[in-house]
């Protein structure tokens, strides 16, 4: 049983490059998440997809995109990455919004330089 | 908007005292209350789970309190060990404090 996975785990882009980081699950959750951790500070939320089909902004949406592929995928794409945007960047799930546990991936190590 | 507070950022206890953690939170309309442990260069490991109707959490050596109505949760790790060093999170519904630094020395 693998959790959340997340690919990569280390990425290193210019400023203006593209990407997308992957999020799975493999729990039959509903909801999942996109974080992201700076150093000295809790997480902040990006975006979440409460339900197959729905996405929503979180605390800091700018710069990002969402895609919830399916039930069990959920994709974080930076159109034009930014030195800002330096972070470790974590996905989550949880069996639903609320009131339930949320579960992490292992992250993605991301350096735009 | 629900702001979460964890005070200290960082503490320091020999090994065999009792941790407590502290977070607090500013409005008192929850679902849950989660807190985590994060190891260095990791991701974050779920530890417990408070419900809004629930008081208290237990497993093993982790007891989690909740008191909705001065907007606070308490961590406690009894009998600490050099293993349980680490950074201590706690997040109401999706809004995470900045975490406490633990360090149990031998």
């Amino acid at each position: 049983n693998a959790g959340v996975t997340q690919t990569p785990k280390f990425q290193v882009l210019k400023t203006g490059q593209s990407m997308t980081l992957q999020c799975a699950q493999d729990m039959n959750h509903n909801s999942m998440y996109w974080y992201r951790q700076d150093p000295g500070m809790g997480l902040r939320l990006i975006y979440y997809s409460a339900s197959e089909g729905t996405t929503d902004k979180g605390e800091v949406p700018n710069g990002y995109n969402v895609s919830r592929l399916n039930k069990r995928e959920f994709s974080l794409r930076l159109e034009s990455a930014a030195p800002s945007q330096t972070s470790v960047y974590f996905c989550a799930s949880s069996e639903a919004l609320h009131p339930y546990e949320q579960y992490f991936g292992p992250g993605t190590r991301l350096t735009v330089t | 908007k629900q702001e979460v507070t964890q005070i200290p950022a960082a503490l320091s206890v020999p090994e065999g005292e009792n941790l407590v953690l502290n977070c607090s939170f500013t409005d008192s309309a929850i679902y849950n209350l989660q807190w985590f442990r994060q190891d260095p260069g990791k991701g974050l490991t779920s530890l417990l789970l408070i419900q809004s109707s629930q008081r208290e959490q237990t497993s093993g050596r982790l007891n989690a309190s909740l008191d909705k109505s001065s907007g606070r949760s308490t961590l406690y790790i009894a009998a600490s060990q050099p293993g349980d060093s680490a950074t201590y999170l706690c997040a109401v519904e999706l809004q995470f404090g900045a975490g406490t630094q633990v360090v149990v020395t031998p």
